[in-house]
Protein backbone atom coordinates (compact mmCIF):
# COMPACT_ATOMS: atom_id res chain seq x y z
CA UNK A 1 0.00 0.00 0.00
CA UNK A 2 1.44 3.64 -0.64
CA UNK A 3 0.24 6.57 0.51
CA UNK A 4 -0.88 7.39 -2.46
CA UNK A 5 -4.82 6.03 -2.99
CA UNK A 6 -6.45 6.17 -6.30
CA UNK A 7 -10.07 5.08 -6.65
CA UNK A 8 -11.65 3.59 -8.44
CA UNK A 9 -9.19 1.22 -9.89
CA UNK A 10 -11.62 0.26 -13.09
CA UNK A 11 -13.76 2.75 -14.73
CA UNK A 12 -16.02 2.05 -17.75
CA UNK A 13 -17.91 5.18 -18.82
CA UNK A 14 -20.19 5.78 -21.99
CA UNK A 15 -19.08 9.16 -23.75
CA UNK A 16 -22.09 10.87 -22.10
CA UNK A 17 -21.51 10.19 -18.56
CA UNK A 18 -19.72 12.18 -16.54
CA UNK A 19 -17.55 10.54 -13.77
CA UNK A 20 -14.79 11.54 -11.16
CA UNK A 21 -11.38 9.97 -10.68
CA UNK A 22 -10.09 10.48 -6.56
CA UNK A 23 -6.71 10.33 -5.39
CA UNK A 24 -5.95 11.07 -1.83
CA UNK A 25 -2.46 11.02 -0.29
CA UNK A 26 -1.46 10.64 3.68
CA UNK A 27 2.31 11.66 2.95
CA UNK A 28 1.80 15.69 4.22
CA UNK A 29 2.99 16.66 0.40
CA UNK A 30 2.39 20.16 -1.16
CA UNK A 31 2.71 18.87 -4.78
CA UNK A 32 -0.13 17.09 -6.37
CA UNK A 33 0.23 15.65 -10.08
CA UNK A 34 -2.22 13.89 -12.28
CA UNK A 35 -0.69 11.99 -15.28
CA UNK A 36 -2.31 10.27 -18.63
CA UNK A 37 -0.63 6.91 -19.30
CA UNK A 38 -1.22 5.10 -22.80
CA UNK A 39 -0.27 2.61 -24.14
CA UNK A 40 3.22 2.95 -26.43
CA UNK A 41 3.36 6.81 -25.02
CA UNK A 42 5.32 8.32 -22.61
CA UNK A 43 3.45 9.34 -19.45
CA UNK A 44 1.65 12.79 -20.04
CA UNK A 45 1.52 15.56 -17.49
CA UNK A 46 -1.95 16.68 -17.52
CA UNK A 47 -2.19 19.00 -14.52
CA UNK A 48 0.35 20.10 -11.45
CA UNK A 49 -1.44 21.63 -8.01
CA UNK A 50 0.97 23.60 -5.72
CA UNK A 51 -0.37 24.07 -2.32
CA UNK A 52 -3.77 23.61 -3.92
CA UNK A 53 -3.42 25.74 -6.48
CA UNK A 54 -3.41 24.66 -10.13
CA UNK A 55 0.14 26.01 -11.25
CA UNK A 56 0.02 23.73 -15.04
CA UNK A 57 -2.33 22.88 -17.48
CA UNK A 58 -0.59 21.04 -20.13
CA UNK A 59 -2.92 21.52 -23.19
CA UNK A 60 -5.43 19.82 -21.69
CA UNK A 61 -8.97 19.16 -23.29
CA UNK A 62 -11.74 20.87 -21.64
CA UNK A 63 -13.46 17.59 -20.67
CA UNK A 64 -10.86 16.89 -18.37
CA UNK A 65 -11.35 19.26 -15.02
CA UNK A 66 -9.32 18.89 -11.95
CA UNK A 67 -10.13 20.05 -8.67
CA UNK A 68 -7.75 19.90 -5.58
CA UNK A 69 -9.84 21.18 -2.39
CA UNK A 70 -6.82 20.48 0.16
CA UNK A 71 -3.54 19.56 -0.38
CA UNK A 72 -4.57 16.12 0.73
CA UNK A 73 -7.24 15.40 -2.14
CA UNK A 74 -7.08 15.85 -6.16
CA UNK A 75 -10.10 15.09 -8.24
CA UNK A 76 -10.53 14.60 -12.11
CA UNK A 77 -14.02 15.15 -13.16
CA UNK A 78 -14.51 13.84 -16.67
CA UNK A 79 -17.38 14.58 -18.72
CA UNK A 80 -18.01 13.91 -22.25
CA UNK A 81 -14.72 11.87 -23.00
CA UNK A 82 -13.73 10.24 -26.07
CA UNK A 83 -12.94 6.37 -26.83
CA UNK A 84 -9.20 7.65 -26.86
CA UNK A 85 -9.38 9.40 -23.87
CA UNK A 86 -9.20 4.94 -22.49
CA UNK A 87 -6.04 4.95 -20.39
CA UNK A 88 -3.73 4.51 -17.32
CA UNK A 89 -4.46 7.51 -15.05
CA UNK A 90 -2.35 8.06 -12.77
CA UNK A 91 -2.22 10.25 -9.72
CA UNK A 92 1.39 11.18 -7.89
CA UNK A 93 2.36 13.52 -5.04
CA UNK A 94 5.93 15.23 -3.89
CA UNK A 95 6.75 17.17 -0.61
CA UNK A 96 6.96 20.67 -2.49
CA UNK A 97 6.97 21.43 -6.39
CA UNK A 98 10.59 22.84 -6.18
CA UNK A 99 11.53 19.92 -4.37
CA UNK A 100 13.78 18.04 -7.33
CA UNK A 101 15.67 15.18 -4.81
CA UNK A 102 12.50 13.57 -3.80
CA UNK A 103 10.72 12.26 -6.62
CA UNK A 104 7.40 11.74 -6.91
CA UNK A 105 4.93 8.93 -5.50
CA UNK A 106 2.73 7.41 -7.22
CA UNK A 107 -1.00 5.91 -6.66
CA UNK A 108 -1.68 2.28 -8.59
CA UNK A 109 -4.11 4.58 -11.00
CA UNK A 110 -7.75 4.20 -12.32
CA UNK A 111 -7.97 2.01 -15.59
CA UNK A 112 -10.56 4.31 -17.39
CA UNK A 113 -12.03 2.74 -20.34
CA UNK A 114 -14.54 5.01 -22.73
CA UNK A 115 -17.09 3.13 -24.68
CA UNK B 1 14.34 21.25 -22.45
CA UNK B 2 15.06 18.06 -21.34
CA UNK B 3 13.78 14.56 -22.62
CA UNK B 4 15.25 11.06 -21.91
CA UNK B 5 15.60 8.47 -24.34
CA UNK B 6 15.12 4.65 -23.71
CA UNK B 7 15.84 2.82 -26.82
CA UNK B 8 13.71 -0.41 -27.71
CA UNK B 9 10.68 -1.41 -25.95
CA UNK B 10 11.46 -4.66 -24.70
CA UNK B 11 14.42 -6.38 -23.33
CA UNK B 12 13.91 -10.31 -22.45
CA UNK B 13 16.72 -11.77 -20.13
CA UNK B 14 17.24 -15.73 -18.81
CA UNK B 15 16.74 -15.66 -14.74
CA UNK B 16 20.47 -15.02 -13.13
CA UNK B 17 21.32 -13.14 -16.24
CA UNK B 18 22.64 -9.31 -16.41
CA UNK B 19 19.86 -6.65 -16.34
CA UNK B 20 20.97 -4.21 -18.56
CA UNK B 21 18.36 -0.81 -19.58
CA UNK B 22 19.72 1.78 -21.17
CA UNK B 23 19.02 5.17 -20.55
CA UNK B 24 20.11 8.55 -22.40
CA UNK B 25 19.15 11.75 -21.31
CA UNK B 26 19.37 15.42 -22.69
CA UNK B 27 19.47 18.35 -20.61
CA UNK B 28 21.12 22.31 -20.91
CA UNK B 29 21.89 22.10 -16.87
CA UNK B 30 22.93 19.57 -14.28
CA UNK B 31 20.16 16.91 -14.26
CA UNK B 32 18.76 15.00 -11.78
CA UNK B 33 17.77 11.57 -12.88
CA UNK B 34 15.36 8.45 -11.43
CA UNK B 35 14.37 5.47 -12.35
CA UNK B 36 10.60 3.78 -11.80
CA UNK B 37 9.11 0.50 -12.22
CA UNK B 38 5.69 -0.25 -12.81
CA UNK B 39 4.59 -3.68 -12.18
CA UNK B 40 1.41 -5.18 -14.12
CA UNK B 41 -2.16 -3.16 -12.60
CA UNK B 42 -0.05 -0.69 -10.39
CA UNK B 43 1.55 2.42 -10.07
CA UNK B 44 5.20 3.52 -10.32
CA UNK B 45 7.27 2.70 -7.92
CA UNK B 46 10.74 4.56 -7.03
CA UNK B 47 13.71 2.50 -7.93
CA UNK B 48 16.96 5.18 -7.33
CA UNK B 49 17.63 8.59 -8.33
CA UNK B 50 21.05 10.53 -9.12
CA UNK B 51 20.84 13.88 -7.63
CA UNK B 52 24.63 14.93 -8.04
CA UNK B 53 25.82 13.09 -5.16
CA UNK B 54 27.76 9.65 -5.80
CA UNK B 55 27.23 9.08 -9.71
CA UNK B 56 26.82 5.18 -8.78
CA UNK B 57 23.63 5.19 -7.54
CA UNK B 58 21.91 1.83 -5.85
CA UNK B 59 18.52 1.17 -5.17
CA UNK B 60 16.05 -1.31 -4.37
CA UNK B 61 15.67 -4.97 -5.29
CA UNK B 62 19.67 -5.18 -6.35
CA UNK B 63 19.38 -2.75 -9.12
CA UNK B 64 21.82 0.32 -9.23
CA UNK B 65 22.47 2.78 -11.88
CA UNK B 66 25.64 5.10 -12.76
CA UNK B 67 25.39 8.62 -13.95
CA UNK B 68 28.28 9.18 -17.00
CA UNK B 69 28.25 12.63 -17.87
CA UNK B 70 30.68 12.32 -21.29
CA UNK B 71 27.84 9.35 -22.30
CA UNK B 72 24.90 11.51 -21.05
CA UNK B 73 23.68 8.19 -20.33
CA UNK B 74 22.27 6.60 -16.72
CA UNK B 75 22.09 2.84 -17.40
CA UNK B 76 20.00 0.77 -15.03
CA UNK B 77 21.65 -2.73 -14.00
CA UNK B 78 21.44 -5.62 -12.12
CA UNK B 79 24.04 -8.50 -12.22
CA UNK B 80 21.56 -11.50 -11.72
CA UNK B 81 17.85 -11.29 -12.80
CA UNK B 82 14.86 -12.27 -11.04
CA UNK B 83 11.51 -13.61 -12.07
CA UNK B 84 10.16 -10.70 -9.86
CA UNK B 85 11.82 -8.35 -12.04
CA UNK B 86 9.27 -8.68 -14.90
CA UNK B 87 8.36 -5.24 -15.15
CA UNK B 88 7.89 -2.17 -17.23
CA UNK B 89 11.06 0.39 -16.10
CA UNK B 90 10.45 4.41 -16.78
CA UNK B 91 13.78 6.38 -16.54
CA UNK B 92 12.69 10.57 -15.93
CA UNK B 93 14.93 13.66 -15.89
CA UNK B 94 14.36 16.72 -14.12
CA UNK B 95 16.20 19.68 -12.77
CA UNK B 96 16.79 22.59 -10.83
CA UNK B 97 14.45 25.63 -11.66
CA UNK B 98 10.86 26.93 -11.34
CA UNK B 99 9.30 25.19 -14.05
CA UNK B 100 11.03 21.83 -14.60
CA UNK B 101 8.97 19.15 -13.97
CA UNK B 102 9.89 14.94 -14.01
CA UNK B 103 9.84 14.14 -17.81
CA UNK B 104 9.36 10.57 -18.25
CA UNK B 105 10.94 7.89 -21.48
CA UNK B 106 8.52 5.75 -23.05
CA UNK B 107 9.55 2.73 -21.40
CA UNK B 108 11.00 -0.50 -21.81
CA UNK B 109 9.29 -4.00 -20.94
CA UNK B 110 11.62 -6.53 -19.14
CA UNK B 111 10.74 -9.90 -19.51
CA UNK B 112 12.81 -12.73 -17.38
CA UNK B 113 13.04 -15.91 -18.83
CA UNK B 114 13.19 -19.25 -17.07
Amino acid sequence: ETGVTQTPRHLVMGMTNKKSLKCEQHLGHNAMYWYKQSAKKPLELMFVYSLEERVENNSVPSRFSPECPNSSHLFLHLHTLQPEDSALYLCASSPLITDRFYGYTFGSGTRLTVV
Amino acid sequence: AQSVTQLGSHVSVSEGALVLLRCNYSSSVPPYLFWYVQYPNQGLQLLLKYTSAATLVKGINGFEAEFKKSETSFHLTKPSAHMSDAAEYFCAVTSLGANSKLTFGKGITLSVRP
